[in-house]
């Protein structure tokens, strides 16, 4: 089982329309989740972020995080062709050692909006 | 949060040569982090650079071929040593906080050796 899955994609949706993003992880030490939006040729930019259970809400943004499924999404509200990008998954884990301040990375969900 | 620049943007290398990528902060960081990105894959973490001591290597990346120099708060190089085709990918630097949570970061640097 991979560390962390993501569905690559490509999901495409219309312009307007709600855009669901899903994360499943398998290290239960994770503490923090992380969603980087990324453009192609460009590098990874922080969009989100969350730590407890539930929900948190930026923006059109939302993450819903539920530790005991070990699953985190993202949830872009009014999706725009602006959000067409990879969106990566990564949580975080202070496990300390080796592990201190690592983000592990999922393969990414490719996003389309389409006008 | 940290504005990161990163030398080379991108370069063309030669089999068996050596390049040495800059990664410069704008303030002083806690962690700084290498990561790889192969074409069409996800990021890869190289190593933790750490200030002052030996840069903390993940499973399958070894000192040889990435060496890795944290002088300072703000600054730290990767090398890739004897470089193959196989080493073409995007390298990034990114850092954060003491925590080491939210991460930045820099704009990669592309490498394409042949």
């Amino acid at each position: 089982q991979k560390e962390v899955e993501q569905n690559s994609g490509p999901l495409s949706v219309p312009e307007g329309a709600i855009a669901s993003l899903n994360c499943t992880y398998s290290d239960r030490g994770s503490q923090s989740f992380f969603w980087y939006r990324q453009y192609s040729g460009k590098s990874p930019e922080l969009i989100m972020f969350i730590y407890s259970n539930g929900d948190k809400e930026d923006g059109r943004f939302t993450a819903q995080l539920n530790k005991a499924s070990q699953y985190v999404s993202l949830l872009i509200r009014d999706s725009q062709p602006s959000d067409s990008a990879t969106y990566l998954c990564a949580p975080y884990s202070n496990g300390g050692g080796t592990s201190y301040g690592k983000l592990t990375f999922g393969q990414g969900t490719i996003l389309t909006v389409h006008p | 949060s940290a504005v990161i620049s990163q030398k080379p943007s991108r370069d063309i290398c030669q089999r068996g040569t050596s390049l040495t990528i800059q990664c410069q902060v704008d303030s002083q960081v806690t962690m700084m982090f290498w990561y790889r990105q192969q074409p069409g894959q996800s990021l890869t973490l190289i190593a933790t650079a750490n200030q002052g001591s030996e840069a903390t290597y993940e499973s399958g990346f070894v000192i040889d071929k990435f060496p890795i120099s944290r002088p300072n708060l703000t600054f730290s190089t990767l090398t890739v040593s004897n470089m193959s085709p196989e080493d073409s990918s995007i390298y990034l630097c990114s850092s954060s906080g003491t925590g080491g949570e939210t991460q930045y970061f820099g704009p990669g640097t592309r490498l394409l050796v042949l």
